[in-house]
């Protein structure tokens, strides 16, 4: 069981590349969130799917585009990258009785 | 969702109680009190939540006033792997999809 897995770990891109980061749970979880966070301060969510097939936006969505095509993965992507958008994302799941979400270990994105 | 405002940081001594307060004025009554923790650049931990009484699990003891308008996330013997950055969140939680916005914390600095 190797919880809540995210691809890759680190990653540089220039200005205007694309790019698709993968979370990926075993846990049979329904909801799964993307959160970004930026030096030293908190996450942010940027979008959330309660379930598979269904994406929603969440506090800092514009630059982002999520896919969940199958439940346990949930794809993040950039289209168009730009510096504002180096920061740290972390990927996270819940069950949908439990109040617990469950982090990945995160992705580092510098953007040159 | 309300408002959470902790201090930015905090000092305890190892072995001893660390009492870490989040003051929430803002939460309505259908607003729970979630604490997560994120030790050095991990993915954040889920500690414990409440809506209005006290709670205690393995980690942490939650006290929230009977007001609710504040409350304090307690480790009762803190250790030097207790060092971490500590959110104290307020959401509907599962009424709202459990979409959590996370203020800057309190980094808990523990010292032998």
């Amino acid at each position: 069981n190797a919880g809540v897995t995210q691809t890759p770990k680190f990653r540089v891109l220039k200005t205007g590349q694309s790019m698709t980061l993968l979370c990926a749970q075993d846990m049979n979880h329904e909801y799964m969130y993307w959160y970004r966070q930026d030096p030293g301060m908190g996450l942010r969510l940027i979008h959330y799917s309660v379930g598979e097939g269904t994406t929603a936006k969440g506090e800092v969505p514009d630059g982002y585009n999520v896919s969940r095509l199958k439940k346990q993965n949930f794809l993040l992507g950039l289209e168009s990258a730009a510096p504002s958008q180096t920061s740290v994302y972390f990927c996270a799941s819940r069950e949908g009785r439990s109040e617990t979400q469950y982090f990945g270990p995160g992705t580092r994105l510098l953007v040159l | 969702d309300a408002k959470t405002t902790q201090p930015p940081s905090m000092d305890c001594a190892e072995g001893r109680a660390a009492n870490l307060p989040c003051n929430h004025s803002t939460i309505s009554g259908n607003e729970y009190v979630y604490w997560y923790r994120q030790i050095h650049s991990q993915g954040p931990q889920y500690i414990i939540h409440g809506l209005k009484n006290n709670e205690t699990n393995e980690m942490a003891s939650l006290i929230i006033t009977e007001d609710r308008k504040s409350s304090t996330l307690i480790l009762p013997h803190a250790t030097l792997r207790d060092t971490a950055v500590y959110y104290c969140i307020v959401s509907r939680g599962k009424y709202n999809f459990n979409k959590f916005y996370f203020g800057s914390g309190t980094k808990l600095n523990v010292k032998p």
